[in-house]
């Protein structure tokens, strides 16, 4: 299996609710990725975890919680956001963070709108 | 940190015409330089990339080439087809310390191929 697949495609929520995107992979990576995608703009990074620890929070609101269950599962849980957290989410693995030459593999994303 | 600039931000061509993209970075350490293409409403793929120990590589119509003194890295489309008409991002390997990598991208390409 070569991909990356993530759970929702598309999620609705209000601001009071909870939720959870999902993300898998089954290439062995040992890296795992969440970026944010507002439209017409790059990938901005959320969070790194490297062997099921988190390496880098890019001084992300707590309102958003990653987790890693193992190596192959990604969650990253919502609560009480906010109509500018709309964008379409993104999770990506690599082999590892150790290295430089770590090619980043993407999920087809999840499309968040708070209303 | 790094910074990522890219060039031009829209560029139109007529089909079977080349494209060329530009980039710089300012981290002369780092030595990892992927392109992803990006359709509207999909994924960020990856279509090509280029280490610092080499100057040039190819992969059929798409080639890059890098200019480690000069830091800046090119995409060249040549005989382009309106399926590569896309968002195209490049991004650059560098080190955030204790031997953990990220990408950082640049803003993005939109690039037209015209029938």
């Amino acid at each position: 299996d070569t991909e990356v697949t993530q759970t929702p495609k598309h999620l609705v929520m209000g601001m009071t609710n909870k939720k959870s995107l999902k993300c898998e992979q089954h290439m062995g990576h040992r890296a795992m990725y969440w970026y944010k995608q507002k439209a017409k703009k790059p990938p901005e990074l959320m969070f790194v975890y490297s062997y099921e620890k988190l390496s880098i929070n890019e001084s992300v609101p707590s309102r958003f919680s990653p987790e890693c269950p193992n190596s192959s599962l990604l969650n990253l849980h919502l609560h009480a956001l906010q109509p500018e957290d709309s964008a379409l989410y993104l999770c990506a693995s690599s082999p590892s963070v150790s290295g430089a030459y770590n090619e980043q593999f993407f999920g087809p994303g999840t499309r968040l709108t708070v209303l | 940190g790094e910074n990522v600039e890219q060039h031009p931000s829209t560029l139109s061509v007529q089909e079977g015409d080349s494209a060329v993209i530009k980039c710089t970075y300012s981290d002369s350490a780092s030595n990892y330089f992927p392109w992803y293409k990006q359709e509207l409403g999909k994924r960020p793929q990856l279509i090509i990339d280029i280490r610092s120990n080499v100057g040039e590589k190819k992969d059929q119509r798409i080639a890059v080439t890098l200019n480690k003194t000069a830091k800046h890295f090119s995409l060249h489309i040549t005989e382009t087809q309106p399926e590569d008409s896309a968002v195209y991002f490049c991004a650059a390997s560098s080190t955030t310390g204790a031997g953990s990598y990220q990408l950082t991208f640049g803003k993005g390409t939109k690039l037209s191929v015209i029938p």
